[in-house]
């Protein structure tokens, strides 16, 4: 089956240390995207990557770093430098925009701050 | 900057009580608009991709429509299983998505 995982489906991290997403697609899609969600404020763009080894700032890219080494993988690290790490993060990928296809979305890891 | 306003913010309707969903748009030139639905604690689930205005798409009690400036998402009927939060979303060409913020639905028995 063709997808998108994400793991692990929760996590716990404690204050100043550094966390690390993984966020995986056999879809064979070029772009990939991470974003937060926070209740009542949808969701909002942290870093995306068109190809391999490239990848542009969202709007909210403080506090967060990403690569892009391989097609299938871009992993999201949450460092201590994110004042408000809490919340529930969504990997998606698409396409690309020749074809308008609907962006995919993983089924969420949500991060929780002790 | 892509805008996208979602009303209401939360809705409660009655099983079979039929009504709307409004997302409000600014885009410097549309290149498809799309809607989501999702579950507690889940990833969003794709519904429609829309175009250009006059479209419509329809998928079992739901049925998607756009203008120059707003989408309508049209529940007939809903049952239970229809209680999500629907988010809208705009693309305009600079390979991301601009999200509303949700229209949380319930429906009761």
């Amino acid at each position: 089956d063709g997808g998108i995982t994400q793991s692990p489906k929760y996590l716990f991290r404690k204050e100043g240390q550094n966390v690390t997403l993984s966020c995986e697609q056999n879809l064979n899609h070029d772009a990939m995207y991470w974003y937060r969600q926070d209740p009542g404020q949808g969701l909002r763009l942290i870093y995306y990557s068109q190809i391999v080894n490239d990848f542009q700032k969202g709007d909210i890219a403080e506090g967060y770093s990403v690569s892009r080494e391989k097609k299938e993988s871009f992993p999201l690290t949450v460092t201590s430098a994110q004042k408000n790490p809490t919340a529930f993060y969504l990997c998606a990928s698409w396409s690309g925009d020749s074809s308008y296809n609907e962006q995919f979305f993983g089924p969420g890891t949500r991060l929780t701050v002790l | 900057e892509d805008q996208v306003t979602q009303s209401p913010e939360a809705l409660r309707l009655q099983e079979g009580e039929s009504s709307s969903l409004n997302c409000s748009y600014t885009v410097s030139g549309l290149r498809g608009l799309f809607w989501y639905r999702q579950d507690p604690g889940k990833g969003p689930e794709f519904l429609f991709t829309l175009y250009s205005a006059g479209e419509e798409k329809e998928k079992e009690r739901l049925k998607a429509t756009l203008t120059k400036k707003e989408s309508f998402l049209h529940i007939t009927a809903p049952k239970p299983e229809d209680s999500a939060t629907y988010l809208c979303a705009v693309f305009s060409g600079a390979s991301k998505l601009t999200f509303g913020t949700g229209t949380r639905l319930q429906v009761t028995l």
